[in-house]
């Protein structure tokens, strides 16, 4: 089982309609969450972090954490063409002497339909 | 202008040559990191410092060998040893902690001929 793991898509969804992307991990320790977009050619560019349960929303983004079920999902919504990229979830343990060490996924890649 | 830089963006190699990465950070971040990433997949972490004078090896550090002097600097020095050298590669910052946030720079593609 890989310790962070997603979809690889392609996620096709049609432009202004909510695009849902899902992440889960494997180790219960995991303390920080972290969404990265990346597009093709480029670096990966941050754009939530999540710490707590629940939903933690930013302009047209919400991340949603469930520990319990080691599960974080980032929705877009009013997607645009322009959010067509690799999205990349990361998760950061909170244990030994790699507390900052990411572990990412291999991301979802996101095509919105205009 | 805070940020990471990273040069050159593109370096041609040829084989069995010795090259080096910059990275250079104003984040005034303690913690350093290299990445790579082939085409398609995910990212795999080379190398990562906590604080100056001090580095650990990550997943596939074989052939690659780093220093960090200055808090500023982390090079990667990408070695004849490294089998297939040809990736993007990215240098990430970060505060330290398990909620910091981590930002990556430009990046650089290798390329060996």
């Amino acid at each position: 089982q890989k310790e962070v793991e997603q979809n690889s898509g392609p996620l096709s969804v049609p432009e202004g309609a909510i695009a849902s992307l899902n992440c889960t991990y494997s180790d219960r320790v995991s303390q920080s969450f972290f969404w990265y977009r990346q597009y093709s050619g480029k670096s990966p560019e941050l754009i939530m972090s999540i710490y707590s349960n629940g939903d933690k929303e930013d302009g047209r983004f919400t991340a949603q954490l469930n520990k319990a079920s080691q599960y974080v999902s980032l929705l877009i919504r009013d997607s645009q063409p322009s959010d067509s990229a690799t999205y990349l979830c990361a998760v950061r343990r909170a244990y030994g002497g790699a507390t900052n060490k990411l572990i990412f996924g291999t991301g979802t890649l996101l095509a919105v339909q205009p | 202008d805070g940020g990471i830089t990273q040069s050159p963006k593109y370096l041609f190699r040829k084989e069995g040559q010795n090259v080096t990465l910059s990275c250079e950070q104003n984040l005034n971040h303690d913690a350093m990191y290299w990445y790579r990433q082939d085409p398609g997949q995910g990212l795999r972490l080379i190398y990562y410092s906590q604080i100056v004078n001090d580095f650990q090896k990550g997943d596939i550090a074989e052939g690659y060998s780093v220093s960090r002097e200055k808090k500023e600097s982390f090079p990667l020095t990408v070695t004849s040893a490294q089998k297939n050298p040809t990736a993007f590669y990215l240098c990430a910052s970060s505060g330290q902690g398990a909620y910091n946030e981590q930002f990556f720079g430009p990046g650089t593609r290798l390329t060996v001929l």
